[in-house]
């Protein structure tokens, strides 16, 4: 199985500032024949579910807010939230596509200061 | 815009069968673009997913469950289900179902229903 770890475990960042959250996987997960990493995130508010926000990597899914931001390749990649608004409170995951299982990450909590 | 809910009892006792439905709207469960996904989350952990079905029958199953898992479609009533045997309380969780883009692999989960906390107990 790929295993994802992510860190911070949680993150207190303040209104308007840069948040980051780091996923590591344990193998690669770029496809060599299309070039795409085949990573996903999610964000998960409070008594929700968890809700798609970028896939390959660094697409952002339609709707979702452009401070949201993907990044990297191979086994290490970012989450970048470029100026957290009060409604970005929520655990952040991700997620290897690459080959069942597919496997999440531990999650990053994240809050405001 | 597709939406999911599922359905199914709230509480199981141990050594049972757990019993999920997943009703689909908005699009058809045979729609070849798509699997049809289960993933549970325990309470305040995080997620891990069970299985993937296509419209046809192909099913991916995680290796970790898949001794006990089933899960089946229903096309007439653009419905599909998941059974999961002999449960015990570690299969207390928050059970999800999702849709999964399929292209020429199975790819990401792009939309995920409410949820529906299951809890084994006596």
């Amino acid at each position: 199985d790929i295993v994802m770890t992510q860190s911070p475990d949680s993150l207190a960042v303040s209104l308007g500032e840069r948040a980051t959250v780091n996923c590591k996987s344990s193998q690669n997960v770029l496809y060599n024949s299309n070039n795409q990493s085949y990573l996903a995130w999610y964000q998960q508010r409070p008594g929700q579910p968890p809700k798609l926000l970028i896939y390959w990597a660094s697409t952002r899914k339609s709707g979702v807010p452009d401070r949201f931001s993907g990044s990297g390749s191979g086994t290490d990649f970012t989450l970048t939230i470029s100026s957290l608004q009060a409604e970005d409170v929520a655990v952040y995951y991700c997620q290897q596509y690459y080959g069942a299982p597919y496997t999440f990450g531990p999650g990053t909590k994240l809050e405001i200061k | 815009q597709v939406q999911l809910q599922e359905s199914g009892p709230g509480l199981v006792k141990p050594s049972e069968t757990l019993s999920l439905t997943c009703t689909v709207s908005g699009d058809s469960i045979s729609n070849r673009r798509y699997y049809w996904v289960w993933i549970r989350q325990p309470p305040g952990k995080g997620l891990e997913w069970i299985a993937s079905m296509y419209y046809s029958g192909s099913t991916y199953y995680n290796p970790s469950l898949k001794s006990r898992v089933t899960i089946s479609v229903d096309t007439s009533k653009n419905q599909f289900s998941l059974r999961l045997s002999s449960v015990t309380a570690a299969d207390t969780a928050v059970y999800y179902c999702a849709k999964q883009i399929t292209g020429t692999t199975l790819d990401y989960f792009d939309y995920w229903g409410q949820g529906t906390l299951v809890t084994v107990s006596s």
